[in-house]
């Protein structure tokens, strides 16, 4: 089945931990996201790709690296620099002409 | 900018009853407009959206919404709720479809009473 997957589901870190985020795509989309949400809030976006090799910031990028080396996979690092990083992560994916964004199952990030 | 209201942080309706759920937007041009429903714990998932034409909208699981350009509104509506149904709803609005320029609402969670 086609879809997006995120990994893991929970993921709980200590402060001053860097950790990454997995998402991968078998739809072939060019375009890749990451979004936070977090309680009582739309969601917020950190990073998009809109093809391999290539990410720009979005509106909260502080605190947060990605890659992009294949088309199917855009890993997210939250790294020690993140103040508040406890927060429901999402990744979405969607053509290069999109008309909707497809979205995973989401992380759940805790910092211990 | 654009951006969008959800005036409705939670509301609370019995299986059977009819739902509307309100989202206000505010943007320059014609939007883009899209409903999305969470379950607990889980991704978003789109019920329906609206770009162009016939101003009210079907969706998946029941759900229809009506674009009302004159009071910046796309609100949905189910004319019978179930228990299944009760979950976070998120309206957004953008330019296109493109994930990368869509401003979400803050959301409205829907509970079902038996």
């Amino acid at each position: 089945d086609g879809g997006i997957t995120q990994s893991p589901k929970y993921l709980f870190r200590k402060e001053g931990q860097n950790v990454t985020l997995s998402c991968e795509q078998n739809l072939n989309h060019d375009a890749m996201y990451w979004y936070r949400q977090d309680p009582g809030q739309g969601l917020r976006l950190i990073y998009y790709s809109q093809i391999v090799n290539d990410f720009q910031k979005g509106d909260i990028a502080e605190g947060y690296s990605v890659s992009r080396e294949k088309k199917e996979s855009f890993p997210l690092t939250v790294t020690s620099a993140q103040k508040n990083p406890t927060a429901f992560y999402l990744c979405a994916s969607s053509t290069s002409t999109a008309t909707e964004a497809f979205f995973g199952q989401g992380t759940r990030l805790t910092v211990v | 900018a654009q951006s969008v209201t959800q005036p409705d942080i939670h509301i609370t309706v019995s299986e059977g009853a009819s739902l509307e759920l309100r989202c206000n937007y505010s943007y320059g041009a014609t939007p883009y407009l899209f409903w999305y429903v969470q379950s607990p714990g889980q991704g978003l998932q789109l019920l329906l959206k609206y770009f162009s034409g016939d101003t009210l909208v079907q969706g998946i699981k029941g759900f229809e919404a009506e674009f009302k350009r004159s009071q910046s509104s796309f609100n949905l509506r189910k004319p019978s709720v179930h228990w299944s149904d009760a979950a976070e709803y998120f309206c957004a609005v953008g330019p296109s479809g493109s994930a990368r320029q869509l401003t979400f609402g803050s959301g409205t969670q829907l509970t079902v009473l038996p």
